[in-house]
């Protein structure tokens, strides 16, 4: 089946710094890309989606100067957290699809754990 | 380690059927269950949750049980809708492990004809 990476894996950082987690579609070209954040103990909740070559759609409630979203190629999209502080700590998940009208399923990446000091 | 197995699609129904989709769950520790749903061109929703053994969730017309005895959790849904075409996903995450990340099953997408 298809896959998705995403690194780094774990990350720990001091509040105020910047933190870019990678989301790569390995054997297919993603056309759309999701971002989830889970905070501890509690279900995913949809950040953003991200079409290659577009501007990403932020949900609402979601900080987009502070979450920012790039998904410059079909196999790769970016999340960067600015200028992170302790409440940004948590884990993030991004899925991927090949079809932008969602006939094919989504693969979901293994997830990013993020950690500010 | 945890895992989530899950009926595999797509499932097609008339309207006003009932809708079940089985959901099975692997845990060493003592996991939430959720249900996700993702409609056309949207992301993932949660559905419905279910936090200890025989919690039932429920929302929008379907339910859920967490069956603790069968390591199950399958969605249930007495009368469909065309607007319930979607692909639905189970999920557990372990609330008591340091690594309480979420795992999905692979999804299972529905399909119900007018």
């Amino acid at each position: 089946g298809a896959v998705v990476s995403q690194h780094p894996s774990w990350v720990i950082c001091k509040s105020g710094t910047s933190v870019k987690i990678e989301c790569r579609s390995l054997d297919f070209q993603a056309t759309t890309m999701f971002w989830y954040r889970q905070f501890p103990k509690q279900s995913l909740m949809l950040m953003a989606t991200s079409n290659e070559g577009s501007k990403a759609t932020y949900e609402q409630g979601v900080e987009k100067d502070k979450f920012l979203i790039n998904h410059a190629s079909l196999t790769l999209s970016t999340l960067t957290v600015t200028s992170a502080h302790p409440e940004d700590s948590s884990f993030y998940i991004c899925s991927a699809t090949s079809d932008s009208r969602f006939q094919e399923t989504q693969y979901f990446g293994p997830g990013t754990r993020l950690l500010v000091l | 380690g945890n895992s989530v197995t899950q009926m595999e699609g797509p499932v097609t129904l008339s309207e006003e059927a009932f809708l079940t989709i089985n959901c099975t769950y692997t845990a060493t520790g003592y996991p939430s269950l959720f249900w996700y749903v993702q409609y056309p061109g949207e992301g993932l929703q949660l559905l419905l949750k279910a936090t200890k053994a025989d919690d039932k969730g429920s929302n929008k017309g379907f339910e859920a049980t967490y069956r603790k005895e069968t390591t199950s959790f399958h969605l249930e849904k007495g009368s469909v809708q065309v607007s319930d075409s979607a692909v639905y996903f189970c999920a557990l995450s372990d609330r008591f492990l340091e690594d309480d990340k979420i795992i999905f099953g692979k999804g299972t997408r529905l399909h119900i004809l007018p």
